[in-house]
């Protein structure tokens, strides 16, 4: 069955950089574009952008341009956020989701990872 | 951006209950729109995409319909673990963009 699994929560003080992994399997990683989606404490859902798993073209939603960065590897089917220059207002549940390049629903999700950025 | 408008923002209710979570998109998506439900702890999971189709293994107490700029997501009859909270979101143009959410609360 389809899995995606991410890293676990961090701690982080601001300024430093974090960098989260969703390790997938089950199916085959090129055939889904790959999202990310952020929830901040007490709010709603917040779609970050996404990143193609053929070419590794990343398209970053407003809000997220500069020290956000999605990542691949594909040789362990694994794809990565990571955020520079962390900022209190960071701390919050970062999922990864997959979806069509076409059908933009979000079929499969991560588990999430909690990223606390406070001193 | 297209806004995305979920009413009410919380609901109580019974098991056995029907109830109805609505969605309004600021602009026209056509049926673009999905439904997620989400737990503390837990993946959030697909429930309904395109307004109105079931995600496979979904139970069929769950319905989405509309068109345009209103939805609506239906649960026939309340299971006790459908209290949760309930999120749309539109996939008609990017950013995609969800509705605010609907926790649903036991009564």
């Amino acid at each position: 069955q389809v899995q995606l699994v991410q890293s676990g929560s961090e701690l982080m003080k601001p300024g430093a950089s974090v960098k989260v992994s969703c390790k997938t399997s089950g199916y085959t990683f090129t055939n889904y574009a790959m999202n990310w989606v952020r929830q901040a404490p007490g709010q709603g859902l917040e779609w970050m952008g996404w990143i193609n798993t053929n070419t590794g073209n990343p398209t970053y939603a407003p809000g997220f341009t500069g020290r956000f960065v999605f990542s691949l590897d594909t040789s362990v089917s694994t794809a990565y956020l990571q955020i520079s220059s962390l900022k209190a207002e960071d701390t919050a549940v970062y999922y990864c989701a997959t979806s069509g390049y076409f059908d933009w629903f979000f079929k499969n999700w991560g588990q999430g990872t909690r990223v606390i950025a406070s001193s | 951006d297209i806004q995305m408008t979920q009413s009410p923002s919380s609901l109580s209710a019974s098991v056995g209950d029907r109830v109805a979570i609505t969605c309004r998109a600021s602009q026209s998506i056509s049926s673009h729109l999905n439904w997620y439900q989400l737990k503390p702890g837990e993946a959030p999971k697909l429930l309904i995409y395109a307004a109105s189709s079931l995600q496979s293994g979904v139970p069929s107490r769950f319905s989405g319909s509309g068109s345009g700029t209103d939805f609506t997501l239906t649960i026939s009859s309340l299971q006790p673990e459908d209290f949760a909270t309930y999120y749309c979101q539109q996939s008609h143009g990017t950013p995609f963009t969800f509705g605010q959410g609907t926790k649903l609360e036991i009564k």
